[in-house]
């Protein structure tokens, strides 16, 4: 069965600073993919990233990095020089490749970035 | 940009009561999902839906659950009966095949 735990529920830290949130992940599939979607206090789930199983590649978007490890199934988000409109929840997320592809999310990580 | 909608945006019923919740895909998305999220929680699966029938539904989705693709753009879940504890947010999304999956807005459902 798969499973996504985010163990921080919140993270305070101050404008500037550089941030990770963690996500480790259980599935029995060979191939699969991850996510990270960020809902904002406005309460819509944004997405921010797919990644393919097969691609340990780490990917980095502006200020946002992801450092993908089959090794210890992690699935690690950062975010580099933290703004206040980066405040929200951030879900990670697994799916596996059959059926319809449907989302199994973390519990969430509740990023608060103060000013 | 093409965007995910659903109406409405907050709906409040009795307990005992049928609501419907709409959802407009994005036009050429395959797949189309409901997910719901109680009040501080994680978002949980419901249902999938492809090719004018459920693909997997999860065991939150039991007899009182249904959708519906009742013509070319809306993607529908109705609940029959609606108890205390279906009060959550209910997402819909969409996707073509097997990529990623694009959020609607959500509504907030309230039951009395």
């Amino acid at each position: 069965a798969q499973k996504v735990t985010q163990a921080q529920t919140e993270i305070s830290v101050v404008e500037k600073e550089d941030v990770t949130l963690d996500c480790v992940y259980e599935t029995r599939d060979t191939t699969y993919y991850l996510f990270w979607y960020k809902q904002p206090p406005s309460g819509e789930l944004v997405f921010l990233i797919r990644r393919n199983s097969f691609d340990e590649q780490n990917e980095i978007s502006g200020r946002y990095s992801w450092n993908f490890q089959k090794s210890t199934s992690s699935f690690n988000f950062t975010i580099t020089a933290s703004q206040v409109v980066d405040s929200a929840v951030y879900f990670c997320a697994l799916s596996d490749l059959t059926g319809a592809n449907n989302l199994f999310f973390g519990t969430g990580t509740r990023l608060t970035v103060i000013p | 940009e093409p965007e995910v909608t659903q109406t409405p945006s907050h709906q409040v019923t009795q307990m005992g009561q049928e609501v419907i919740l709409r959802c407009v895909p994005i036009s050429n998305h395959l797949y189309f999902y409901w997910y719901r999220q109680i009040l501080g929680q994680k978002v949980e699966f419901l249902v999938s839906f492809y090719n004018n029938e459920i693909s997997e539904k999860s065991e939150i989705f039991d007899d009182q659950f249904s959708v519906e693709r009742p013509d070319g753009s809306n993607f529908t879940l109705k609940i029959r009966s609606t108890k205390l504890e279906d009060s959550a947010m209910y997402f819909c999304a969409s996707s073509q095949a097997l990529s990623e999956q694009f959020f609607g807005p959500g509504t907030r459902l309230t039951v009395l």
